[in-house]
């Protein structure tokens, strides 16, 4: 039973298309986040969100937009999808200000060809 | 603006030796520090972490070593085992940013026999 599930786990896509990856926890966290791991390998915050409330928005174009329904669930959606997009994205949750409970997903490798 | 750096971005060792891992930081406002192991084509798992008021913390085979005053901490693994071939990313938080954590580059731990 997985803890933070991401899908699709691999996304190839046309630039310009719309795009979007779900995430769901199960472990009653109250926070969760969307990172991105470029080709240098750095994984840098995007977004995150505590009880559905956007917390963390970092400097990130303005087609992205995350997607809160519910606790339990932080979705991506990326508008008109560009070739830079091309990264390997983890949504991870925790309970808030708890630095142990940080739980990633196991990613979902976009390419944008 | 990499706050948190990883300057080795591969580390080979033979099983049963000790395995060091370093991490230097610019930012003196953390006050966290944590260590995250990746697998391929897993998320990143939580290792050890260490607060700023301590300067060691040891968990089994893994310590963390923490040197506010030169802001480097470093992982030691001992004895070195095979499983422990990984990407190790070192990451920091500071009080009051709702649980953001900021994270290196990773170093590849390659465990040989």
């Amino acid at each position: 039973d997985t803890a933070v599930s991401q899908t699709p786990k691999y996304l190839v896509t046309q630039m310009g298309n719309d795009k979007s990856i779900k995430c769901e926890q199960n472990l009653g966290h109250d926070t969760m986040y969307w990172y991105k791991q470029d080709s240098k390998k750095f994984l840098k915050i995007m977004f995150s969100y505590n009880n559905k409330e956007l917390i963390i928005n970092e400097t990130v174009p303005n087609r992205f937009s995350p997607k809160s329904p519910d606790k339990a669930h932080l979705n991506l959606h990326i508008n008109s999808l560009e070739l830079g997009d091309s990264a390997v994205y983890f949504c991870a949750s925790s309970q808030w200000n708890d630095n142990y409970g940080y739980t990633f997903g196991s990613g979902t490798r976009l390419t944008v060809v | 603006d990499q706050q948190v750096k990883q300057n080795s971005p591969s580390l080979s060792v033979q099983e049963g030796r000790i395995s060091i891992l370093n991490c230097d930081y610019t930012n003196s406002m953390f006050d966290y520090f944590l260590w995250y192991k990746k697998y391929p084509a897993e998320g990143p798992t939580f290792l050890i972490s260490i607060s700023s008021i301590k300067d060691k913390n040891e968990d089994g085979r893994f310590t963390v070593f923490l040197n506010k005053s030169a802001k480097h901490l470093s992982l030691h693994i001992v004895p070195s085992q095979p499983g422990d071939s990984a990407v190790y990313f070192c990451a920091a938080s500071k009080a009051g940013t709702a649980s953001k954590l900021t994270f290196g580059t990773g170093t590849r731990l390659q465990v040989t026999l």
